[in-house]
């Protein structure tokens, strides 16, 4: 069974667009994360969030929200794409109240705006 | 701000060789620093260091922290060709995750 599963896999859109793309983890965890990986492989924090605080790095713009409809599961939407959104995203989850900070990867999600 | 500096940012070695991977960090609330390896998918963990002086070993791996010096080293020993691959350090303070550039590693054979 797949810990962190992500969909899609690959998502090509026109700028403009809205999309969403999916998280799911089924380890129990209470934190689950996305980060952004671009061209140049820095891979970018941006959203930590359980089920008592949203962490939101600054940098990133309000265009990209996180949605969170349970604890499994935590949605990436983006409003009004634009093509320097084009990345590789990976939702990540760990549990914080254990003994090690693992965070567990899905698979990621390669989104290129037109 | 938070700041995670690898170095190098990129290394080809051949295959014997012996690596060793920096990472050096200034992070308030410091609570511990993982090292992932990132092939073409997702980051895998290797190693959660959250204490000085202690080396972490697995395989060939190994890697330090020095929490007065605020640095950590991954040392790889006898270097193969599937090794190569990003190298992610990651430093986790109070509620976040601050991750480095990662050092991009090149096996040659």
């Amino acid at each position: 069974d797949t810990a962190v599963s992500q969909t899609p896999k690959y998502l090509v859109t026109q700028m403009g667009n809205d999309k969403s793309i999916k998280c799911e983890q089924n380890l129990g965890h209470d934190t689950m994360y996305w980060y952004k990986q671009d061209s140049k492989k820095f891979l970018k924090i941006m959203f930590s969030y359980n089920n008592k605080e949203l962490i939101i790095n600054e940098t990133v713009p309000n265009r990209f929200s996180p949605k969170s409809p349970d604890k499994a599961h935590l949605n990436l939407h983006i409003n009004s794409l634009e093509l320097g959104d084009s990345a590789v995203y990976f939702c990540a989850s760990s549990q914080l109240t254990s003994s090690t900070d693992t965070q567990y990867f899905g698979p990621g999600t390669r989104l290129t705006v037109l | 701000e938070d700041k995670v500096v690898q170095s190098p940012l990129s290394l080809v070695v051949h295959e014997g060789d012996t690596v060793t991977l920096n990472c050096s960090y200034e992070v308030t609330n410091f609570r511990s620093l993982l090292w992932y390896k990132q092939e073409k998918k997702a980051p895998t963990f290797l190693f959660m260091l959250t204490s000085s002086g202690i080396e972490k070993k697995s395989g060939r791996l190994s890697s330090i922290l020095d929490k007065k010096e605020l640095f950590s080293i991954l040392n790889i020993t006898a270097t193969q060709t599937g090794d190569s691959a990003i190298y992610l350090c990651a430093v986790y303070s109070a509620g976040k995750s601050t991750f480095g550039d990662g050092t991009t590693l090149t096996v040659k054979p």
